[in-house]
């Protein structure tokens, strides 16, 4: 079945600097690539997503990148603010069936 | 998006009961899911929802301690049973069209004494 890892475990930024969290999958047969940010206490919510037709997707500060051949994917924050403190969940899908998630990235953003 | 809601939001329990946890859509969706999370972890799923069929469970989880109901389009019921300290966690449904994003509830808080 499928496996997907997620690095860093967690991460501490500036405000104002990037973030980078990496995942990698086992399936060649995921095609959807979901992103969803936890805060303390509440639902996970989606973010960003990417399917495998696709290399990158953005939406203002947030972007998303793949890569099938080596079957990683990353998310990319630019301009960091307080408020993207939060767990981050990257997940791997075939067709919207069989979510399987990443072990999270806690991102601390310090001001 | 889908707005979904869960009851209860929390409960706690005595081990050797059952609870039965409800997820409402607002709108009709092609897929449910039901996903256990304890705390500090990420998301395990438990089973797929079939509407007007059995639930697909995932590896390590089983109808007789979690079964699932789907009567239509926009509900669904995850029932954990016989219950022991070791199920207290979070459990999350979540809804989605086929192919793509899923949105979850807010989740239903279980503390099993």
């Amino acid at each position: 079945g499928e496996n997907v890892e997620q690095h860093p475990s967690t991460l501490s930024v500036q405000e104002g600097d990037s973030a980078v969290i990496k995942c990698t999958y086992s399936d060649s047969a995921s095609n959807y690539f979901p992103w969803y940010k936890q805060e303390l206490g509440k639902r996970p919510q989606l973010i960003i997503d990417i399917r495998s037709n696709v290399g990158e997707k953005k939406d203002q500060r947030i972007a998303v990148t793949l890569n099938k051949t080596a079957k990683h994917f990353s998310l990319h924050i630019t301009e960091t603010q307080p408020e993207d403190s939060a767990v981050y969940f990257c997940a791997a899908s075939n067709y919207g069936q069989n979510f399987v998630f990443g072990p999270g990235t806690r991102l601390s953003v310090l001001p | 998006s889908a707005v979904i809601s869960q009851k209860p939001s929390r409960d706690i329990c005595q081990r050797g009961t059952s609870l039965t946890i409800q997820c409402q859509v607002d709108s009709q969706v092609t897929m449910m899911f039901w996903y256990r999370q304890q705390p500090g972890q990420s998301l395990t799923l438990i089973a797929t929802a079939n509407q007007g069929s059995e639930a697909t469970y995932e590896s390590g989880f089983v109808i007789d301690k979690f079964p699932i109901s789907r009567p239509n389009l926009t509900f669904s019921t995850l029932t954990v049973s016989n219950m022991s300290p070791e199920d207290s966690s979070i459990y999350l449904c979540s809804a989605g069209g086929g192919g793509g994003a899923q949105y979850f509830g807010p989740g239903t808080r279980l503390l099993v004494l």
